[in-house]
């Protein structure tokens, strides 16, 4: 069975940084491209980016929202995946979600979702 | 980036009702479509990929179809467990980019 466990959210001033880790367990961890998506409270689902496997160089993609401010990493030894987050603003504001693609390692929609962590940038 | 619109943003229906939700894309994705169900607190579910591949496990009361830029989801038998949002998405390229999502609820 496919699990996937976010940890690391909590609340954070504006400025700040604040890094999240998704445990996986149940698949070949280093064969899949992996990814975060975000909803701020009340709101729909943002992508926020994504992270290749080693065949693929650990190339990653970003919305243009958290581009330059955030970066996705990956451990694939500890089959963990990392959202590291910095200069947070407020509309950061969110649960964020790791997902597993499905269809394919490098599918383009999610089967497999965490149950998220929430992340509050306020002061 | 590829601009998804769903509509319409709420729908009150019966149960048994068939009931329909459209997703309208800005340019052509073929059919690099997704659709989602989430109930609240919880993570979204994948019901339907491919414009119209079911999802196993999915019950065969939704449906998906369309290509290029108009989609939409299908429920044949409105059920009270259907009450949640649901949310399209697009593959087709980077940026990834959902629906606004539409609420379904139960009349």
């Amino acid at each position: 069975e496919v699990q996937l466990v976010e940890a690391g959210g909590g609340l954070v001033q504006p400025g700040g940084s604040l890094r999240l880790s998704c445990a996986a367990s149940g698949f070949t961890f280093s064969d899949y491209y992996m990814d975060w998506v975000r909803q701020a409270p009340g709101k729909g689902l943002e992508w926020v980016g994504r992270i290749r496997n080693k065949r693929n160089s650990y190339r990653t993609e970003y919305a243009a929202s958290v581009k330059g401010r955030f970066t996705i990493l990956r451990d694939d030894s500890k089959n963990s995946l990392y959202l590291q987050m910095n200069s947070l603003k407020t509309e950061d504001t969110a649960v964020y979600y790791c997902g597993r693609p499905g269809g394919s390692y490098s599918g383009g929609y999610f089967d497999d979702w965490g149950q998220g962590t929430l992340v509050t940038v306020s002061s | 980036d590829i601009q998804m619109t769903q509509s319409p943003s709420t729908l009150s229906a019966s149960v048994g009702d068939r009931v329909t939700i459209t997703c309208r894309a800005s340019q052509n994705i073929n059919s690099w479509l997704a659709w989602y169900q989430q109930k609240p607190g919880k993570a979204p579910k994948l019901l339907i990929h491919t414009a119209s591949s079911l999802e196993s496990g999915v019950p065969s009361r939704f449906s998906g179809s369309g290509s290029e830029t108009e989609f939409s989801l299908t429920i044949s038998s409105l059920q009270p467990d259907d009450v949640a949002t649901y949310y399209c998405q697009q593959y087709k390229s980077y940026s990834y980019t959902f629906g606004q999502g539409t609420k379904l609820e139960i009349k």
